[in-house]
């Protein structure tokens, strides 16, 4: 079946903008997730948005959605050292059930200073 | 948004013994989720745990080798059996946030040897 894609390396420098890329499957998917793993650690919860917004702005975070392309990004701006992580987006597929989260593949961002 | 204690943060196992991952919530929910995280990889969804039913496996999980206990709507277990160094893996458990997310238990570092 189809994979969530997402980049699997992305290096920036401290100060600049990130901007990391999914393209998700389902296009029914009411909600898409951004989520943020650390080094040796669980997964925190960034952000999301609904399936009826084109783009989300939280602090230095931005989320912008494209449905017809099924296509989700995340926008960190100024960029600091502590947003080195591995960053994974994240849908619930319609056809799945309605409540099971189907992950990507992973971005891991790291911050050069 | 809720809190997960999960246990133990990490365990080195001998092959052919089992390990039971718990994990607790700070308030009562009515669907917890396994995940697995091989190294390097994205996560993938083991199982969901209702209270007071089986456990509902994703294809290629079996009970067998994956039970899974819900004796409540804030606490869960998983475990691993009868374990091989294939299964050497982060486990997670999670749960559906009444925020639209999901949150996550800070999750176990298996390694088997």
């Amino acid at each position: 079946g189809e994979d969530v894609e997402q980049s699997l390396f992305l290096s920036v420098r401290e100060g600049d903008s990130s901007v990391i890329n999914c393209t998700y499957t389902d296009s029914s998917s009411t909600y898409l997730y951004w989520y943020k793993q650390e080094p040796g650690a669980g997964l925190q919860l960034l952000t999301y948005i609904f399936s009826n917004m084109d783009m989300k702005q939280d602090q230095r975070l931005t989320v912008l959605l494209n449905k017809k392309d099924k296509h989700l990004s995340l926008r960190i701006a100024d960029t600091q050292t502590g947003d080195s992580a591995i960053y994974f987006c994240a849908e619930i597929p319609f056809t799945g059930g309605g409540n099971k989260l189907t992950f990507g593949t992973g971005t891991q961002l790291k911050v050069e200073l | 948004s809720a809190v997960i204690s999960q246990k133990p943060s990490r365990d080195i196992c001998q092959r052919g013994t089992s390990l039971t991952i718990q994990c607790q919530v700070d308030s009562q929910v009515t669907m917890m989720f396994w995940y697995r995280q091989q190294p390097g990889q994205s996560l993938t969804l083991i199982a969901t745990a209702n209270q007071g039913s089986e456990a509902t496996y994703e294809s290629g999980f079996v009970i067998d080798k994956f039970p899974i206990s819900r004796p409540n709507l804030t606490f869960s277990t998983l475990t691993v059996s009868n374990m091989s160094p294939e299964d050497s893996s982060i486990y997670l458990c999670s749960v559906e946030d009444s925020n639209y997310g999901y949150t996550f238990g800070s999750g176990t570092r298996l390694t088997v040897v």
